[in-house]
């Protein structure tokens, strides 16, 4: 079946531009989560999805970044006035379930953002 | 989340077995250990999930032993394909902030 795919594979911008990226779940999957991972790093938790809710938002790096999630399924992470140190590969997972370490997360391809 | 150490880096051959340690000293009572494994431009594919003693599929087997303060990765007979990133995930069902650390970058060579 269908796995998570993301939107757009690539992308870049320019430095103050605003940016929206696209996460399509697995189908039915009422976990969502989205990471960031530098050059070379793991993986910083950004925010996660119950639903259509984010219970927790405090790993968004700052208030130029937001996230909503609608019909809970598909997600969009916006980045606005983009900043160099916003380049990154953003990926995003889902779940079955509630969610948590006890469940597998099924991740898609990543967007590749580049801020010049 | 209980915090874990592993390996930077390992090499190996074609055909070895790799083993892969990660420490996690403050593991909960309720903690899962999870691993993920990542190739280069994709995201994390999940491996293996344990709670105590071994589990076992089809991929690699997961030694954990009974205090649970470290477990072991073993990836049987590796193939240049098993080149990648290896992450080790402990936390509980509730605990949705994952922590993927830096990992360990298995090279295997032919």
């Amino acid at each position: 079946g269908a796995g998570v795919s993301q939107s757009p594979s690539n992308k870049v911008t320019e430095k103050g531009k605003d940016v929206e990226l696209r996460c399509d779940p697995i189908s039915g999957h009422t976990a969502l989560y989205w990471y960031r991972q530098s050059l070379g790093q793991g993986l910083e938790f950004l925010i996660y999805f119950q639903g259509n809710s984010a219970p927790d938002k405090s790993g968004l790096p700052s208030d130029r970044f937001s996230a909503e999630r609608t019909g809970g399924s598909v997600s969009t992470l916006t980045i606005q006035r983009t900043q160099q140190e916003d380049s990154a590969v953003y990926l995003c997972a889902s779940s079955w379930g509630l969610g948590g370490a006890g469940e597998t997360q099924y991740f898609g391809p990543g967007t590749r953002l580049l801020v010049l | 989340l209980a915090k874990t150490t592993q390996p930077i880096s390992m090499d190996s051959y074609e055909g070895q077995e790799v083993n892969i340690t990660c420490s996690h000293n403050n593991i909960a009572t309720n903690d899962y250990i999870t691993w993920y494994q990542q190739f280069p431009s994709q995201g994390p594919r999940f491996i293996i999930q344990g709670y105590k003693t071994k589990v076992t599929n089809e991929v690699a087997s997961l030694f954990i032993p009974a205090d649970r303060k470290s477990s072991t990765l073993s990836l049987p007979r590796v193939s240049l394909s098993d080149t990648a990133v290896y992450y080790c995930l402990v936390g509980r069902p509730s605990d949705y902030k994952l922590s993927f650390g830096a990992g360990t970058t298995v090279t295997v060579r032919a």
